[in-house]
């Protein structure tokens, strides 16, 4: 079945250290895989999306996330975290038209 | 383009009654999505169409619940009657062919 892993409920990191959230998927044939961010009280915006081509991808605000095919993984990354980047951030893979959304994991960037 | 617009932006209604939310995709783009989120049960699926046709319903809770696409530019998101437990966000999305999706700001229901 297809299916997108969260491991993390949350994440906490100082402000200015680097920052992972981590993402895990299940999906036959060439995965599309996305990164969402959701600030309180508003919609998913879209970070960034692998599709082919380079591993490391580069998107919105300063993050990345690296396409790992053999440990079927998709982590997000940030060199230096901001307080400002604290929200709920979804990892997602298209499946059939559809998107199937991790649980998503709470990131609490500390001053 | 202003983006996925969605209205209204709070509704607080009594059990029983009907519900209608709003959605206005972006200009060009062929797909439309509704999802419903929780705290108990994360993003869900509702609906989605391709062209203004649903393609694929099987997220729709039950039968109180429908949704229509008369034309490219609106879709409505009915339910009918509504219960507490219909107490949610409810977001459209939509995009164009095989690229991102992009989310309204979202419809916050609250069934008394």
């Amino acid at each position: 079945a297809q299916s997108v892993a969260q491991p993390e409920d949350q994440v906490n990191v100082a402000e200015g250290n680097p920052l992972t959230v981590k993402c895990t998927y299940s999906v036959s044939g060439n995965p599309y895989l996305f990164w969402y961010v959701q600030y309180p009280n508003r919609g998913l915006q879209f970070l960034l999306k692998y599709i082919t081509g380079d591993n490391l991808v580069k998107g919105s605000y300063g993050f990345e996330a690296e396409f790992n095919k053999s440990q079927t993984s998709f982590h997000l990354k940030k060199p230096s975290a901001l307080v400002s980047d604290s929200a709920l951030y979804f990892c997602a893979v298209r499946w059939r038209d559809k998107l199937i959304f991790g649980t998503g994991t709470r990131l609490q960037v500390f001053p | 383009d202003a983006g996925v617009i969605q209205s209204p932006r709070h509704e607080v209604t009594e059990m029983g009654q009907e519900v209608t939310l709003r959605c206005k995709p972006i200009s060009g783009h062929d797909y439309l999505f509704w999802y419903r989120q929780t705290m108990m049960r994360g993003l869900e699926l509702l609906i989605y169409f391709n062209n203004n046709v649903p393609i694929d319903d099987s997220g729709m809770p039950e039968d109180r619940f429908s949704a229509k696409m008369p034309n490219a530019s609106f879709s409505t998101l009915k339910i009918q009657p509504s219960e507490p437990r219909d107490s949610a966000v409810y977001f459209c999305a939509s995009r164009l062919e095989n690229n991102e999706q992009f989310f309204g700001p979202g419809t916050r229901l609250t069934v008394l």
